[in-house]
């Protein structure tokens, strides 16, 4: 079975401080992909990043960064000198393609940014 | 941004009552889900699509319905409307080789 688990549910932070939300997976797949998605209040969803399981490589872009590590099943995000525009609700995302493609996500990380 | 639209935007309906929700992409995507968000549950997911007419059951399925009989074109139906199915519903399409998926804007359902 696949999970994927998101501990935080709700995380405050002032502004500028830096910010790591937490991603558990499982699959018994050995090919899968993991994503990050961003909701902010509007509503939408949006994609920010893929990895895929053979790619442990981390990935910076800009204040974010994402932190793969198959030893731990982790798949981390960092938000690097917080601001208010990155309160949102934050999902982790796995799809394993072995069997079925379905994309399963984690309950969402709520983060606060307080100014 | 991916081509995908979600119709209605926002809904009201009587407890009993069938309802049909339409998911609409432009990317020719193999892919395509439909999943719910509840407060305190993320999304999850009700049913999902790997192609014309071949559908299979996610971890919420039960009173739920759902078919696709053109590429671009996901519905999604209540049989008999519950409380319990007030909700949030999104739709999203994706390609295949572990492609990311993308969301429609999501339909409110309230079922009175």
């Amino acid at each position: 079975a696949q999970k994927v688990t998101q501990a935080q549910t709700e995380i405050s932070v002032v502004e500028k401080e830096d910010v790591t939300l937490d991603c558990v997976y499982e699959t018994r797949d050995t090919t899968y992909y993991l994503f990050w998605y961003k909701q902010p209040p509007s509503g939408e969803l949006v994609f920010l990043i893929r990895r895929n399981s053979f790619d442990e490589q981390n990935e910076i872009s800009g204040r974010y960064s994402w932190n793969f590590q198959k030893s731990t099943s982790s798949f981390n995000f960092t938000i690097t000198a917080s601001q208010v525009v990155d309160s949102a609700v934050y999902f982790c995302a796995l799809r394993a393609t072995n069997r079925d493609d379905k994309i399963i996500f984690g309950k969402g990380t709520r983060l606060h940014i307080l100014p | 941004d991916a081509g995908i639209t979600q119709s209605p935007r926002h809904k009201v309906t009587e407890t009993g009552t069938p309802v049909t929700l339409r998911c609409h992409q432009t990317e020719n995507h193999r892919y395509m889900y439909w999943y719910r968000q509840d407060p305190g549950h993320g999304l999850r997911l009700i049913h999902y699509s790997y192609g014309v007419k071949d559908t299979d059951k996610g971890e919420v399925s039960d009173g739920y319905s759902v078919s696709r009989s053109k590429t671009e074109d996901f519905l999604l139906t209540l049989e008999s409307a519950t409380s319990s199915q007030t909700s949030v519903y999104f739709c999203a399409s994706g390609g295949t080789g572990g492609t990311e998926a993308f969301f429609g804007q999501g339909t409110r359902l309230t079922v009175v």
